[in-house]
């Protein structure tokens, strides 16, 4: 059974540019979210989507947004990239919100 | 009273002994906290979760140890491999709503063979 899929897995991006990062969830998961993850630190909440709609934001700009599509895969989109946007995007599937996560392998994002 | 804070940053155990990280939260409506681990240039992986209504859960070599009262959650490993060297993550959420998981900072665990 496929796990969490992410991708592209590597992008490297120029400020100012825009950047769409996709996400397949495990099958019959409803619930996807992503995080940001920089170096060193643990991962921060950017948005979950539970049957195709927001159920939630974290504190980000309005540069980021996402949504999540019939088939429940999801993307997420970045506008206007800053060098701190540089880090680890992760999504993550769940069946319900709030419990039993299963992360993919995440986006490694650079802006230069 | 979003925070969970985990400590220590990083540890260093000899194969065989324990390893013991520590994560404290403050926002009492969290009702589910997990541990994950992380390798270099992969995704957290969940390891065990708990809910409050229990103070202590048991996988394998893991376990986690919970204290309501304290606001306190740790994970115990026994007999500390040099595999499961990594990053360990704490984590609280609260089920059903936003749903959103509110990471601890971190632990790099070193097991030296």
């Amino acid at each position: 059974d496929a796990g969490v899929t992410q991708s592209p897995t590597h992008l490297i991006k120029t400020r100012g540019q825009h950047v769409t990062l996709r996400c397949s969830p495990i099958s019959g998961h409803k619930s996807v979210s992503w995080y940001q993850q920089v170096l060193g630190q643990g991962p921060q909440f950017i948005f979950q989507y539970y049957e195709k709609e927001e159920r939630g934001r974290g504190n980000f700009p309005d540069r980021f947004s996402a949504r999540q599509f019939p088939n429940y895969s999801s993307e997420l989109n970045v506008n206007a990239l800053l060098l701190g946007d540089s880090a680890l995007y992760l999504c993550a599937s769940s069946f319900i919100m709030g419990a039993s996560y299963t992360f993919g392998s995440g986006t490694r994002l650079t802006v230069v | 009273q979003q925070q969970v804070k985990q400590s220590p940053q990083s540890l260093i155990v000899q194969k065989g002994g324990i390893s013991i990280i520590n994560c404290a939260y403050e926002n009492t409506a969290f009702d589910y906290f997990p541990w994950y681990q992380q390798f270099p240039g992969k995704g957290p992986a969940l390891l065990i979760a708990i809910r409050p209504d229990v103070s202590e859960k048991k996988e394998g070599r893991f376990t986690i140890s919970f204290n309501k009262s304290a606001k306190q959650f740790s994970l115990h490993i026994m007999d500390s491999q040099p595999g499961d060297s990594a990053t360990y993550f704490c984590a609280a959420s609260k089920t059903g709503n936003t749903g959103k998981l509110i990471f601890g900072q971190g632990t790099t665990l070193q097991v030296k063979p």
